[in-house]
């Protein structure tokens, strides 16, 4: 069974920094492209940007480009999203999501953290 | 890169058919048959219902049904049910790489 799990919620202060975690399993990590997509309070999704895992090579969303960084260790079959310093306007919620065999859609989603922040 | 262009809202009574309509560019949506849509639950993630198109995955209702036309591209869900009731997001490739979301469409039903 495929599954992307993803790191618990997290509260944290302006200007902190922060990486948050997406763990798939039941499949070949390193075959599949993971993508990150935003949702803030009462709001729309925002596709952030993507990721291979067998090279890492990484697509970034104009909006998103430069404000966050996405990676992956295929080695533990793990992707991270990660801030340098957040703003508060960076509170909401993040989901991972696998795309299908012959990509452009996203049929595995992860469950989503909670990013808030918050002085 | 621009939000493609959903309804905010759309209702209709159990039994009937609605179509949401999703707004894209010739950059996007008119370029390449890579529409796909997404319903989502309250406090949920979201679940994909059609791919390329007008493809339907494995065990979701042939209920819904997907098509395009031009830069606009349109989810159909026939026979409305009360467990419809939910927001629905179209995406689309956008090239290079990069895939825009639509704005969201909250269904009710009535």
């Amino acid at each position: 069974e495929v599954q992307l799990v993803q790191s618990g919620a997290e509260v944290k202060k302006p200007g902190e920094s922060l990486k948050i975690s997406c763990k798939g399993s039941g499949y070949s990590f390193t075959n599949y492209w993971i993508g990150w997509v935003r949702q803030m309070p009462g709001k729309g999704l925002e596709w952030m940007g993507i990721i291979y895992p067998g090279d890492s090579h990484t697509t970034y969303s104009p909006s998103f480009q430069g404000q966050v960084t996405i990676s992956a260790d295929k080695s533990i079959s793990t992707t991270y999203l990660q801030w340098s310093s957040l703003k508060a306007s960076d509170t909401a919620m993040y989901y991972c999501a696998r795309q299908g065999l012959s990509g452009s859609y996203f049929v595995y989603w992860g469950q989503g953290t909670l990013v808030t922040v918050s002085s | 890169q621009s939000a493609l262009t959903q309804p905010a809202s759309v209702s209709g009574s159990p039994g009937q058919s609605i179509t949401i309509s999703c707004t894209g560019t010739s950059s996007d949506v008119g370029s390449y048959n890579l529409v796909s849509w997404y319903q989502q639950h309250p406090g949920k993630a979201p679940k994909l219902m059609i791919y390329e198109g007008s493809e339907r995955p494995s065990g979701v209702s042939n209920r819904f049904s997907g098509s395009k036309s031009g830069n606009t591209a349109s989810l159909t869900i026939s026979g409305l049910q009360a467990e419809d009731e939910a927001d629905y997001y179209c995406c689309s490739y956008a090239g290079s790489g990069t895939y825009v979301f639509g704005g969201g469409t909250k269904v009710t039903v009535l």
